[in-house]
């Protein structure tokens, strides 16, 4: 199955600092690369995904980049903010099956 | 409107004994899933129901793991005989159904803390 891992495990930048968290994934077939933002308490939620046949896609402060060759893809985040503060997962799978493969995630702090 | 709810939020049992978690998904979604988040992990699936069938159940840990959804709307995870190693977080997440990543984000509950002493 799919294998995809995640880093850096934690990861603490000044508001107003770029942040990037990388992810790897084994599965050549994987085609959907979608990231979570979970805040304490709450459950994961979707904040921009990617699919391979694109190589970037931007909303506002957040992008995602993929390198199919290479098998990673980073979420960007820019001019961060303290409310970025959060756990964020990235994920990998088919676009068209109702499963995908979390990586550990990244506890990002952003300090005021 | 409601997102999809879980409960109970904690949960503590002790060791041997027998659970159920359960979680009302967004009205109309028909496909739910089932997710474990181990303390510093990732998330982890367990299974996937579209309707009242489940399709995938291959990430059930063990035969003591067990799922059902009824009326395709509430679903139950049950775990028979708590060990130790269950002490998790327990997410559950919905979705329209039919195929995700076409439209079909995941929506998750806040999810259900299960310590086993």
């Amino acid at each position: 199955g799919e294998n995809v891992e995640q880093h850096p495990s934690t990861l603490s930048v000044q508001e107003g600092d770029s942040a990037v968290i990388k992810c790897t994934y084994s599965d050549s077939a994987s085609n959907y690369f979608p990231w979570y933002k979970q805040e304490l308490g709450k459950g994961p939620q979707l904040i921009i995904d990617i699919r391979s046949n694109v190589g970037e896609k931007k909303d506002q402060r957040i992008a995602v980049t993929l390198n199919k060759t290479a098998k990673h893809f980073s979420l960007h985040i820019t001019e961060t903010q303290p409310e970025d503060s959060a756990v964020y997962f990235c994920a990998a799978g088919l676009y068209n099956f109702n499963k995908f493969y979390f990586g550990s995630g990244t506890k990002l702090n952003v300090k005021p | 409107g409601a997102g999809v709810s879980q409960s109970p939020s904690n949960k503590v049992t002790e060791k041997g004994k027998d659970v159920e978690l359960r979680c009302d998904p967004i009205s109309g979604h028909t496909a739910l899933y089932w997710y474990r988040q181990s303390l510093g992990q990732g998330l982890e699936f367990l299974i996937y129901f579209q309707g009242n069938s489940a399709p995938d159940k291959s990430g059930l840990p063990s035969d003591r793991f067990s799922a059902e959804r009824t009326g395709g709307s509430v679903s139950t995870l049950t775990i028979q005989r708590t060990q130790q190693e269950d002490s998790a977080v327990y997410l559950c997440a919905s979705s329209l159904g039919g195929y995700w990543g076409s439209g079909n984000e995941q929506f998750f509950g806040p999810g259900t803390r299960l310590t086993v002493l």
